[in-house]
Order: C-alpha cells, then structure tokens, then sequence
C-alpha cells in the first residue's frame, strides 16, 4: 500500500525568499505524485503532478517538483515566495490501477512580510 | 475550475441527528470521493463510487453510508451523527479510467459541526 509523509507540519518563510517543501512516499512501482495547495477556507486546487518522463515537473503559480526515485521524494520548490503563498499544502500519492489517493498530512507555510 | 458543488456548506446539528451531505458534478466523471479533513491527520478517504449505484469503502467509513443514483450526485449520510465526526468533508472527483492517474479534483467543502 502507498504511504506519504510531509515531515515539516509548519514552515514560515520571508516573503521573496526561497521555498522546499518535503515529500516522502512509500510505494514499490512507479507512483503518480501530486501536489495540492489549500488556501484558508478553501478546497485543494492541484498545483502539479508527476506520472511518468521528465522528473522536473512544473505546475501553475511558478512551482515546481522533482521526482527523485532514488530518494522516494518529490519535493516542492518555488525561488521566491509572494505573501499569496500562504497556505497549507498536501502532497499525494496514487498507483496505477488503485483509484484512490493518499495524502500527507500537510505542512501550513507561513510567509513573513 | 472542475464542476463541483457541495451542500450545504455550513451545517451544525445535534449529536444522534442524520446528517446528508450532497455533492453534484457537472464534468459527467465517473468517479466520486468523499474525505473527511482533521487537524493532523491530512485527508482521509470515506467512502468513493466508480459508477451509479457503485461504491466502496475507505479508511474511515465506519458511522458513514453513501449512495449514488445519477453520476452527478453522490451523497453521504451520517446515519446518527456523533461529536467525532465534526469535520470538514470534501467531494472530490476524476476522470480516472479516462485520465488513468487519478487526478482528483475537489469541491469547496461542508464545514460540519456536531453539538
């Protein structure tokens, strides 16, 4: 069975500094990994996802991920975070055939002005 | 955005009440979730359906029942509603086997408080 763990349940970063957020999976094949984001209030927008070729996966609000096999990672990266930012963010992972996601539990980034 | 409603999207009720959530979808997917969300613990699935009158267990479905009549709407029912299922429910859906990664797409949520 698929497993996720976010080990960072809260970041706070300046705002233009540099941001990475932590996944870690557990699955024996190749999984498919996502990345959601959840502003206050608000439902998971997807934000990017990786199912197969290129490990550098770029999504939308300047993010981006890479797929790391050797490490079972795919963490979240943006140069310079906006105040926009702030949020909590939920990584994901599915297996071909199984239909269902597993989530992380999250990790809330705040951003210092 | 996906077609995704959720209702209704505050609901506060009384412990030993039933309780329907509905979720309506305009995108024709035949694939349906619904998640519970607690501090903590991320997002936990309830209960998905693969197609009318099809649907399955999740981690968490005990307390939960769920039915599918039309591939737009997907309700859950808290038969008897307890203090531990105050929580936030999301309805999500995909394209799956159409997209076969199964990117989920989420509604807004039903904030749910149980007195």
């Amino acid at each position: 069975a698929q497993s996720v763990t976010q080990p960072d349940i809260h970041i706070t970063v300046s705002e233009g500094a540099s941001l990475e957020l932590r996944c870690n999976y557990s699955y024996g094949a190749t999984p498919y990994l996502f990345w959601y984001v959840q502003s206050p209030g608000q439902g998971l927008q997807l934000l990017l996802k990786y199912f197969s070729g290129d490990t550098l996966v770029q999504g939308i609000k300047g993010f981006e991920a890479e797929f790391k096999r050797s490490q079972s990672s795919f963490n979240l990266r943006k140069p310079s975070v906006h105040w926009s930012d702030a949020a909590e963010y939920f990584c994901a992972v599915g297996a071909e055939g199984a239909q269902k996601l597993v989530f992380g539990q999250g990790t809330r980034l705040t951003i210092n002005p | 955005d996906a077609g995704i409603t959720q209702s209704p999207r505050h609901k506060v009720t009384e412990t030993g009440t039933p309780v329907t959530l509905r979720c309506h979808q305009t995108e024709n997917h035949r694939y349906m979730y619904w998640y519970r969300q607690d501090p903590g613990h991320g997002l936990r699935l309830i209960h998905y359906s693969y197609g009318v009158k099809d649907t399955d267990k999740g981690e968490v479905s005990d307390g939960y029942s769920v039915s599918r009549s039309k591939t737009e709407d997907f309700l859950l029912t808290l038969e008897s509603a307890t203090s531990s299922q105050t929580s936030v429910y999301f309805c999500a859906i995909s394209a799956f086997p159409r997209d076969r990664t199964d990117t989920q797409y989420f509604g807004p949520g039903t904030r749910l408080t149980v007195l």
